[in-house]
């Protein structure tokens, strides 16, 4: 199985902010790397997929980066209904797997 | 706009089979272009891949679950159905399903249904 770590476990920044959460990767993906954004009580959201392309909807303010083994989502400027959890998730081989997810707080 | 809802029962008793159905509303779940998928979180945990099905009926399933578990699919009804046999404690979480666009990527969801497993 290919195990997906996430950094940092957690993570608090104002309104804003620029902020980063990376993901990095057992194996190489070949970019099939997607990024969800969840909040409390609620499904999770796809906001990147194939490493750096945004889902039809979500604000241009999240863009997604890298290749191989390391990747890393990026929120330009923080908005209040940014603060969630974000997960990534590997789809390059079976099983699917995902990160132990991120949660970004208020500062 | 697409619509997936997930319904069953929400405890199941322990060695029992968990069984939930998932009603797509708003587009054919025979689409060419769709898998059709089950996630699972356990509460206050991470996400766990089940299973995805394709309107013609093949299958994958997580290893770690393969033993237990079965996907289908309906389409006259326009649903899908998991059911996971032998169920322990271990099994209670939000069970999601979910639309996979290419590459398995899910891009709807049902709002979960929690399922506990307690006797």
């Amino acid at each position: 199985d290919i195990h997906m770590t996430q950094s940092p476990s957690s993570v608090s920044a104002s309104v804003g902010d620029r902020v980063t959460i990376s993901c990095r990767a057992s194996q190489g993906l070949n970019n099939w790397l997607a990024w969800y954004q969840q909040k409390p009580g609620k499904a999770p959201k796809l906001l990147i997929y194939g490493a750096s392309s945004l889902q039809s909807g979500v604000p241009s303010r999240f863009s997604g980066s890298g290749s191989g083994t390391e990747f890393t989502l990026t929120i330009s400027s923080l908005q209040a209904e940014d603060f969630a959890t974000y997960y990534c998730q590997q789809t390059n081989s079976f099983p699917i797997t995902f990160g132990q997810g991120t949660r970004l707080e208020i500062k | 706009q697409l619509q997936l809802q997930e319904s069953g029962p929400g405890l199941v008793k322990p060695s029992e089979t968990l069984s939930l159905t998932c009603t797509v509303s708003g587009g054919p779940i025979s689409s060419s272009s769709y898998y059709w998928g089950w996630i699972r979180q356990p509460p206050g945990k991470g996400l766990e891949w089940i299973g995805h099905i394709y309107h013609s009926g093949s299958t994958y399933y997580n290893a770690s679950l393969e033993s237990r578990v079965t996907i289908s699919v309906d389409t006259s009804k326009n649903q899908f159905s998991l059911k996971l046999s032998s169920v322990t404690a271990a099994d209670t979480a939000v069970y999601y399903c979910a639309r996979l666009k290419v590459r398995y990527y899910s891009d709807f969801w049902g709002q979960g249904t929690l399922v506990t497993v307690s006797s």
